[in-house]
C-alpha cells in the first residue's frame, strides 16, 4: 500500500498521559499536514510541514501539542498531559509539489479517546 | 482563503443524479475549486478539482460558471455507497493549508 499510513489507528489513554502518533506520507510528497476532526465537524487544520520545516501552526495547537518531521519523511504528533477535550480523530495528509495544497491524500486517521 | 458555503445535508435516491452547489463569493483569481468525499471513520478523499467551465472524471463532474462565485458537484446515478460528507474547498496551490468547512452530508436511500 503506497498511501498515507497512520499509526496507531486507535488509542485510549488516561487523562494526563502523553501520546504520540505517527504519520508516514506518500513517498516524495514534500508537504505534510495534520488535522483534528470531532464528530459532525469538518477536519480542523493543526499544522503544516514543507519538507522538514514546520511552516504554520494553528492557534488551535496549544503548547501541549508538538509536531516534528525529521528529515522530511515521516512525522509525529505528540500531545502532552492529555485532556478529555483532546478526544478526536487525528488525520494526516500529504501532497506533492504538482498537486499543490488543494489535492492532498489523507490517511485513515488515529482515533484518540481520553478517559 | 476564500470561504465556502454549502448545504448542511441532502437526501436522494439510488439511480438519481445529485447536484451539490457551493458558494464562494470571494474566490481569488488564482484559486482552484476542489471537492473531497469523506466516509465515516475514514480520511477525506480527493474527488475532483477545477478552475473554470467543466471538469469530468470517472467519479463526478464539476461545473463552474464564468464568474466562478459558485460551483456544482454532480454525481451521476448515485448508489448507496455514495452516502458520505462532501466538502467544497477553495484555495491556491502555494497557500499553506487546506481549510475544510462543515461539508454537505449526503444520504442516499434505496
Amino acid at each position: 500500500d503506497t498511501g498515507v499510513s497512520q499509526d496507531p489507528r486507535h488509542k485510549i489513554t488516561k487523562r494526563g498521559q502523553n501520546v504520540t502518533f505517527r504519520c508516514d506520507p506518500i513517498s516524495e510528497h514534500n508537504r505534510l499536514y495534520w488535522y483534528r476532526q470531532t464528530l459532525g465537524q469538518g477536519p480542523e487544520f493543526l499544522t503544516y510541514f514543507q519538507n522538514e520545516a514546520q511552516l504554520e501552526k494553528s492557534r488551535l495547537l496549544s503548547d501541549r501539542f508538538s509536531a516534528e518531521r525529521p528529515k522530511g519523511s515521516f512525522s509525529t504528533l505528540e500531545i502532552q498531559r492529555t485532556e478529555q477535550g483532546d478526544s478526536a480523530m487525528y488525520l494526516c495528509a500529504s501532497s506533492s509539489p504538482a498537486g499543490g495544497n488543494t489535492e492532498a491524500f489523507f490517511g485513515q486517521g488515529t482515533r484518540l479517546t481520553v478517559v | 482563503l476564500a470561504k465556502t458555503t454549502q448545504p448542511i445535508s441532502m437526501d436522494s435516491y439510488e439511480g438519481q443524479e445529485v447536484n451539490i452547489t457551493c458558494s464562494h463569493n470571494n474566490i481569488a483569481t488564482n484559486d482552484y475549486i476542489t471537492w473531497y468525499q469523506q466516509f465515516p471513520s475514514q480520511g477525506p478523499r480527493f474527488i475532483i478539482q477545477g478552475y473554470k467551465t467543466k471538469v469530468t472524471n470517472e467519479v463526478a463532474s464539476l461545473f463552474i460558471p464564468a464568474d466562478r462565485k459558485s460551483s456544482t458537484l454532480s454525481l451521476p446515478r448515485v448508489s448507496l455507497s455514495d452516502t458520505a460528507v462532501y466538502y467544497c474547498l477553495v484555495g491556491y496551490s502555494s497557500a499553506s493549508k487546506i481549510i475544510f468547512g462543515s461539508g454537505t452530508r449526503l444520504s442516499i436511500r434505496p
